[in-house]
């Protein structure tokens, strides 16, 4: 398994600034994942932090308002720009292990409430 | 990735087993079954997963219908702690590795 930790656990920001969150791992992991759980509602992906390279956006996200960087097999960042309340969430860190199962852990999240 | 259907809420009485449905119709026969639970104000916990034969481990059993169309975990004594959303997801064991969550189903275990 592989434990996640995210900093900071949650924040209050005032719209139009931007917070950075991030996640560490104790170990080297294959795949580093950013999912946004919107109140209420289930996980979304927002996009593959690939290590040394861009990563890799699903539809309806983009890198100038979710810039994410991956410098190495244990760290990543996701930076959530020119908050609106409507970014208000829980984002969460999610990692993939190698082996037979793949299997996907979370981090506990960041809830960020924008006002 | 195939789509499942779970229903949105359950009951269950505390101590009695728990039997969640998902119905995963259009599931191919690489994709596996999984399931992942999330307690309020926690990420989402790895439960079990399966491809074709029936899985049991600690927290609890996967049986899979013979067509595979169909999944129910089942929750052997349910706790209060048991209290959660159980997301059931189906996909490739190769290739993208990431979960795509449908709504799940929010387990109510009562006293």
């Amino acid at each position: 398994s592989a434990v996640i930790s995210q900093k900071p656990s949650r924040d209050i920001c005032q719209r139009g600034t931007s917070l950075t969150i991030q996640c560490q791992v104790d170990s080297q992991v294959t795949m580093m994942f950013w999912y946004r759980q919107q109140p209420g509602q289930s996980l979304t992906l927002i996009a593959t932090a690939n290590q040394g390279s861009e990563a890799t956006y699903e539809s309806g996200f983009v890198i100038d308002k979710f810039p994410i960087s991956r410098p190495n097999l244990t760290f990543s960042t996701l930076t959530v720009s020119n908050m609106s309340p409507e970014d208000s969430s829980i984002y969460l860190c999610s990692v993939s292990t190698s082996g037979v199962y793949n299997e996907q852990f979370f981090g506990p999240g960041t809830r960020l409430t924008v006002l | 990735d195939a789509k499942t259907t779970q229903p949105p809420s359950m009951d269950c009485a505390e101590g009695r087993a728990a039997n969640l449905p998902c119905n995963h119709s259009t599931i191919s026969g690489n994709e596996y079954v999984y399931w992942y639970r999330q307690i309020h104000s926690q990420g989402p916990q790895y439960i079990i997963h399966g491809l074709k034969n029936n899985e049991t481990n600690e927290m609890a059993s996967l049986i899979i219908t013979e067509d595979r169309k169909s999944s129910t975990l089942i929750l052997p004594h349910a706790t209060l702690r048991d209290t959660a959303v159980y997301y059931c997801i189906v996909r490739r064991q190769t290739g993208a590795n990431n979960l795509f969550f449908g709504t799940g189903t929010r387990l109510t275990v009562i006293p």
